[in-house]
Parts: structure tokens; C-alpha cells; sequence
């Protein structure tokens, strides 16, 4: 069974840009979760989506956003990038949400 | 709110030795499952083990065991006959709601404990 699969792996974006990054999750899992990890901060979570519908949000501006497609897969948006969103971004998926998570990679994004 | 704390923010342990990191929580919920992550320096995010809370017994995968208090609500990780490829960082999750229809299901992270293995 394939894992998580995140794209792309890394990422340099200028300020004031904006992005999109990509989470498939594994098959069957409807939940995908959004999370940012900075070495200040630590892991921190941003939205999670299952069925197509956001569930839960963290305390995030509304720069970042997301979507959930019928099969799963889901993107994350950063609108007007600061350079403090300079971050790895991890994206977890799920049975149900409240099972055990299974994390892609991450995306390491760089703001210039 | 509901809150987690890993009160060691780096540990260390001798090859073949046996390590405990510790880990409280926060929360109203009275049924619920929690689990340990690795991140090893891959960034690679490693589910180790999982807890439910319902049940009394603890946890057990291969070197890895948990000791779950639930009144306490402290869930602690035991690391026996250590290896250096355990060196990671390890992150104490419980979830936001029990597992129940209908409710989210969104993992709190703790800040981490980074753990060492000397050889």
C-alpha cells in the first residue's frame, strides 16, 4: 500500500507569492490533516478535512487554507507568503481522524 | 483546552540501555487513544505506539512499551535495550475528541523530546 505522498518535497517562494501544496493520502483515508513544523514553534496544527469538509482549524490566519477533493486528496494554500511561514509543512492522513496518523514526508518551504 | 507537555527537552542514553520519556496531558474527554511519534533527523514522521484508553492494559511494540496513568493522565514511553537508531526526536500525541462518530479527530503535539544514543 503506498504512503503518504506529499509534492513537492521543496520549495523557494519570494514574499508577498503565493503557494499550493499537494497531500495524497493513503487509500481508504478520508481524514487528512495539516500540520507546520518550525524549529520556534514545533509542530503546530493548521486543518484537517474529511469527506471533502474542513472539521477542525487551528489558529492561522486566513492566508492559509485548504480543500479536499472527492478522492481524498487535499491542498493546502499560503496566500501573500511572509517570511515567517518558512516551514516544514506535514500533511497526516487517516481512518477516520481519530485513529492513528500516517505522515507524508513534508514539504520544505523556503520564503525569500 | 486541552494541552500536552513533554517536560524533557533532550535525554540521553547509553546503547542497550533502557530510557523512559514522560509525557501529561490535558483533558475532559474519558475515552481516547494516544500515541508516540518519532521523527528521526529524516523528518520522516514514525507512528511507534498506540495507547486506547479504555483499555487498562499498556501498550506493548517490541522494545517499546508505554506506562498509561490515566488519572493522572500521564503517558509515558519506556525505550528498553536502546539502539542508535532510535536517536530522534519523540512526540507525545494525545487527540483533540474520543473516537466517536462525528467528532474531529486532530492530534495536539508536545513540544518534543530529543533523545540521544551514545555508543
Amino acid at each position: 500500500k503506498a504512503g503518504v505522498t506529499q509534492t513537492p518535497r521543496y520549495l523557494i517562494k519570494t514574499r508577498g507569492q503565493q503557494v499550493t501544496l499537494s497531500c495524497s493520502p493513503i487509500s481508504g483515508h478520508r481524514s487528512v490533516s495539516w500540520y507546520q513544523q518550525t524549529p520556534g514553534q514545533g509542530l503546530q496544527f493548521l486543518f484537517e478535512y474529511f469527506s471533502e469538509t474542513q472539521r477542525n482549524k487551528g489558529n492561522f490566519p486566513g492566508r492559509f487554507s485548504g480543500r479536499q477533493f472527492s478522492n481524498s486528496r487535499s491542498e493546502m494554500n499560503v496566500s501573500t507568503l511572509e517570511l515567517g511561514d518558512s516551514a516544514l509543512y506535514l500533511c497526516a492522513s487517516s481512518w477516520t481522524g481519530m485513529t492513528e496518523a500516517f505522515f507524508g514526508q513534508g514539504t520544505r518551504l523556503t520564503v525569500v | 483546552a486541552q494541552t500536552v507537555t513533554q517536560s524533557q527537552p533532550e535525554m540521553s542514553v547509553q546503547e542497550a540501555e533502557t530510557v523512559t520519556l514522560s509525557c501529561t496531558y490535558d483533558t475532559s474527554e474519558s475515552d481516547y487513544y494516544l500515541f508516540w511519534y518519532k521523527q528521526p533527523p529524516s523528518r520522516q514522521m514514525i507512528l511507534v505506539i498506540r495507547q486506547e484508553a479504555y483499555k487498562q492494559q499498556n501498550a506493548t511494540e517490541n522494545r517499546f512499551s508505554v506506562n498509561f496513568q490515566k488519572a493522572a493522565k500521564s503517558f509515558s514511553l519506556k525505550i528498553s535495550d536502546s539502539q542508535l537508531g532510535d536517536a530522534a526526536m519523540y512526540f507525545c500525541a494525545p487527540p483533540l475528541r474520543p473516537p466517536y462518530g462525528g467528532s474531529q479527530g486532530n492530534l495536539i503535539f508536545g513540544k518534543g523530546t530529543k533523545l540521544s544514543v551514545k555508543p
